[in-house]
C-alpha cells in the first residue's frame, strides 16, 4: 500500500522567510503532484514532476523530485502572505494513473 | 480554460434524497475520480472510473454509486442522503500516462 507522508503538517512563518515543505512516499513511482488549496476552495495543480531529478519553479515555489530517495520537496522562497494556504503532494504508482495517493496536506499560514 | 467542471458549487438536500453530483471534462482523460475531503481526514477515494461503463470502489465507497456513460462525464449518485454525507466532494480527471490530473471546483454538500 502506498504511503505519503508530508511535514510539517503546519507551519507558521514569517514574511521574507525562506521555508522547505517535505513530502516521502513508500514505493516506487516515477512521478509526483503537488497542489494548493485555498479555505472552501478545490484543489489547484501548482506543479506535475515527472522524472528524477525534475526541478520546475513558479514565483517564489519550486519544486523538487529525487525518486531514489522517494522524495519531493517544495521550496518557499522570501514567503509573501498571499502563499497562504494548503499544500498537497500526491503520488501514483508506477505504471498506474489509476491510483493517487494523497498526502494530509501542509497548513501553511504566511505573518506579516 | 476550464478543465474539469462540477455541475454545482452548493447544494442542500434532505436526508433520504438521492442526490447527483456530475462531473465534466474536456480533456479526454480516461480516468476519473470522485474524492470526499473531511477536517482532518484529507481526501478519500469514493469511486473511480478508467473507461466508459467502467468503475472501481475506493477507500469508502459505501452509500454511493457511480454512473459513467460517456467518456467525458462521471456521476456521483448518493442512493439515500444522509448527514454524515455532509462534506466537500472533489472530482478529478488523470490522463492514463498520469503526466497531468486536473480537478474540479469543488462541490460543498449539507445534508440537512
Amino acid at each position: 500500500e502506498l504511503k505519503v507522508e508530508q511535514n510539517p503538517l503546519f507551519l507558521s512563518m514569517q514574511e521574507g522567510k525562506n521555508y522547505t515543505i517535505y513530502c516521502n512516499y513508500s514505493t516506487t513511482s516515477d512521478r509526483l503532484y503537488w497542489y494548493r488549496q485555498d479555505p472552501g476552495k478545490s484543489l489547484e495543480s501548482l506543479f506535475v514532476l515527472l522524472s528524477n531529478g525534475a526541478v520546475k519553479q513558479e514565483g517564489r515555489l519550486m519544486a523538487s523530485l529525487d525518486t531514489k530517495a522517494r522524495l519531493s520537496t517544495l521550496h518557499i522562497t522570501a514567503a509573501v502572505h498571499d502563499l497562504s494556504a494548503t499544500y498537497f503532494c500526491a503520488v501514483p504508482p508506477t505504471g498506474s494513473a489509476r491510483q493517487l495517493t494523497f498526502g494530509s496536506g501542509t497548513q501553511l499560514t504566511v505573518l506579516p | 480554460d476550464v478543465k474539469v467542471t462540477q455541475s454545482s458549487r452548493y447544494l442542500v438536500k434532505r436526508t433520504g434524497e438521492k442526490v447527483f453530483l456530475e462531473c465534466v471534462q474536456d480533456m479526454d482523460h480516461e480516468n476519473m475520480f470522485w474524492y470526499r475531503q473531511d477536517p482532518g481526514l484529507g481526501l478519500r477515494l469514493i469511486y473511480f472510473s478508467y473507461d466508459v461503463k467502467m468503475k472501481e470502489k475506493g477507500d469508502i465507497p459505501e452509500g454511493y454509486s457511480v454512473s459513467r456513460e460517456k467518456k467525458e462525464r462521471f456521476s456521483l449518485i448518493l442512493e439515500s442522503a444522509s448527514t454524515n454525507q455532509t462534506s466537500m466532494y472533489l472530482c478529478a480527471a488523470i490522463e492514463e500516462a498520469a503526466t497531468e490530473a486536473f480537478f474540479g471546483q469543488g462541490t460543498r454538500l449539507t445534508v440537512v
